[in-house]
């Protein structure tokens, strides 16, 4: 079935770091691809989406773009801050509606 | 606009008591997801419902589990009686009807500990 695969373990870095988070996807057809955030406390909140091969989504510095050659959806930021420390969730829609997550990354940045 | 609302925000309760969460999906979301988020499983769907009919329920994990959305506004999940392995973030979520591609809003849960 359709899914989403993320890369293993949290992710900790300095304050200004590059931050990358591999997503990769299995699909028929050809769905959108969301990336979500959840804050310490909080519900998953949508950061941004793609909803098609090349697109490339964006929001609070954050990009990923739609690459159906390599069935990837990598999350970018170029300099993170400590208030991007949350956990990320790579997700993309199938059956009635519903997601498929992954399986979630924590990222730590440290001032 | 308001979003998704999820009540109560904690609950602690003794094993064997029920339990009941509820929930208010945003105004003109036809369905509605109720999920389970612990560490050991992560993000766990339940139950999901398309114009207040449940589609499918085969992630509630026994027959203590039961959910209901009496109206297009209103949902609850109960668990009776309760156990401690119940114990996790319960989310609800909501998203527009019939469209595929359209991303899901979450509330901000309810954080169930069953002592």
């Amino acid at each position: 079935g359709d899914s989403v695969t993320q890369m293993e373990g949290p992710v900790t870095l300095s304050e200004e770091a590059f931050l990358t988070i591999n997503c990769t996807y299995t699909a028929t057809g050809y769905p959108s691809l969301f990336w979500y955030v959840q804050y310490p406390g909080e519900g998953l909140q949508l950061l941004l989406k793609a909803t098609k091969a090349d697109d490339k989504g964006s929001n609070k510095g954050f990009e990923a773009t739609y690459r159906k050659e390599t069935t990837s959806f990598h999350l970018e930021k170029g300099s993170v801050q400590v208030s991007d420390s949350a956990v990320y969730f790579c997700a993309l829609p199938w059956g009635n509606n519903r997601l498929a997550f992954g399986k979630g990354n924590q990222v730590v940045v440290i001032p | 606009d308001a979003g998704v609302i999820q009540s109560p925000r904690h609950e602690v309760t003794e094993m064997g008591q029920e339990v009941t969460l509820r929930c208010k999906p945003i105004s003109g979301h036809d369905y509605l997801f109720w999920y389970r988020q612990t560490m050991m499983r992560g993000l766990e769907l339940l139950i999901y419902f398309n114009n207040n009919v449940p589609i499918d329920d085969s992630g509630m994990p026994e027959d203590r589990f039961s959910a209901k959305m009496p109206n297009a506004s209103f949902s609850t999940l109960k668990i009776q009686p309760s156990e401690p392995r119940d114990s996790a973030v319960y989310f609800c979520a909501s998203s527009l009807k019939g469209a595929f591609n359209q991303p899901q809003h979450f509330g901000d849960g309810t954080r169930l500990s069953i002592l």
